[in-house]
């Protein structure tokens, strides 16, 4: 089966870094995937890693480290707008070498000024 | 065009009422999906079309009925809906559904149904 663990919530300050943890089990794993969302939006892409190491991309980066089950997310200089939740879901491969992507429960990130 | 289009943005119906939801995409996506979302709860998913082929269906009850009538469209028809099937519905697609690449989905802004 597949599991993905993240907190379910964090608080940080404006301006400050944060580092949202996300570890998985799953049978297939083919790929880790990074969500954020706004309350009532639509999940947006935010960073994608099937090998180990460190995606830079602007003010976020991921990492992911396959022999751990184990990725984060980290966010630098935070804005109010980065308060939403955060999704880290793993693609499973399925049969006939298909994907399924599963999503972890979020976890919802608050910036306070 | 990088969107996804649903329609509508929501939707209340009664338990004998028989509705659809839609998704359209102009990306040349070829595979499309529908996803449940409760309140506070990560998506779940439900369907995947790839190349306009059923191909997972995540043992959904049958009041749900999914229908891709092209490669730029994702129907899911709804009937004989309970209370409990109150939720944010999102379509998404991507290039493939194979797992060479990335194929990030890409996710319209959701149908919220509420079934009454």
């Amino acid at each position: 089966g597949q599991n993905i663990d993240q907190p379910t919530e964090m608080t940080a300050t404006e301006g400050a870094i944060v580092q949202i943890n996300c570890t998985y089990q799953t049978s297939g794993f083919n790929g880790l995937f990074w969500y954020q969302q706004h309350a009532g939006e639509a999940p947006t892409f935010l960073s994608y890693n099937v090998l180990d190491g460190l995606e830079e991309k602007g003010r976020f980066s991921s990492f992911l480290s396959r022999s751990k089950g184990y990725s984060y997310l980290l966010l630098k200089e935070l804005q109010m707008k980065d308060s939403a939740s955060y999704l880290c879901a793993v693609r499973d491969r399925g049969s006939s070498n298909t994907g399924k992507l599963i999503f972890g429960q979020g976890t919802t990130l608050q910036v306070k000024p | 065009d990088t969107e996804v289009t649903q329609t509508p943005k929501h939707l209340v119906m009664g338990m004998t009422n028989k509705k659809s939801l839609k998704c359209e995409q102009h990306m040349g996506h070829r595979a499309m999906y529908w996803y449940k979302q409760k309140a506070k709860k990560p998506p779940e998913l439900m369907f995947v079309y790839s190349y306009e082929k059923l191909s997972i269906n995540e043992s959904v009850p049958s009041r749900f009925s999914p229908e891709c009538p092209n490669s730029s469209l994702l129907n899911l028809h709804l009937h004989a809906l309970q209370p409990e099937d109150s939720a944010l519905y999102l379509c998404a697609s991507s290039q493939g559904q194979g797992v060479t690449g990335a194929n990030v989905l890409t996710f319209g802004a959701g149908s919220r149904l509420t079934v009454l």
